[in-house]
């Protein structure tokens, strides 16, 4: 059980355009998600937080006009990579919490690349 | 604020035990935690103990807290091949799955060879 289905694990895209990542909690109700990213042989970096029905609270640096987030339902958040570029390239992970007490489960991960 | 960090590499033979170890700053942390992450994969969760405890053992792995000092270090006996990946250590506040985000230690990359 608690499981979270990430997709697309792997996309390429071309500078401009922007990328939708989706994170779906498949037998759990997810009232909060965690997205990550993570540089290559780096930690994951924390980008924002989000409640579902409510707006998503970004980390310091991180650009929410360009990172889009939606927990509209939950069992679904998704990141939009708004016209990406280069410099966007990384590995992107959500992580949702299962409810007080019962820890995190991540997703596989989306690894984007952008040329 | 919060930092976390790790030794970068560790290389162990088979059937040897690996020590990897995470130093913390935050005292408020709560729990403390060890993920496993394979190449091109997300983080799948080892183990995890409360900061009230000193040691929680589960079959091959072993985790010493040490809240004094604020050090976690993560024991795997009978080191296998399949153990190689990254080991991130991480710390919440609070209780745990709530809303409360985890903090991520640098990753330490384990190399198990025959």
């Amino acid at each position: 059980g608690a499981v979270v289905s990430q997709h697309p694990s792997w996309v390429i895209c071309k500078s401009g355009t922007s990328v939708k990542i989706e994170c779906r909690s498949l037998d759990f109700q997810a009232t909060t998600m965690f997205w990550y990213r993570q540089f290559p042989k780096q930690s994951l970096m924390l980008m924002a937080t989000s409640n579902e029905g409510s707006k998503a609270t970004y980390e310091q640096g991180v650009e929410k006009d360009k990172f889009l987030i939606n927990h509209a339902s939950l069992t679904l958040s998704t990141l939009t990579v708004t016209s990406a570029h280069p410099e966007d390239s990384s590995f992107y992970i959500c992580s949702a919490a299962r409810g007080q007490g019962r820890g995190y489960t991540f997703g596989s991960g989306t690894r984007l690349t952008v040329v | 604020g919060e930092d976390v960090e790790q030794s970068l590499f560790l290389s162990v033979r088979e059937g040897d035990s690996s020590v990897i170890n995470c130093t913390y700053t935050d005292s408020s942390s709560t729990y403390l935690y060890w993920y496993k992450q394979e190449p091109g994969a997300g983080l799948q969760l080892l183990t995890y103990i409360f900061s009230n405890m000193d040691m929680k053992q589960d079959q091959r792995l072993t985790v010493l807290l040490n809240k004094k000092d604020k050090h976690l270090s993560l024991r795997i006996a009978d080191t296998q091949t399949g153990d190689s990946a990254i080991y991130f250590c991480a710390e919440s506040m609070g209780v745990t799955g709530g809303g409360n985000k985890l903090t991520f230690g640098t990753g330490t990359q384990l190399k198990v060879e025959l």
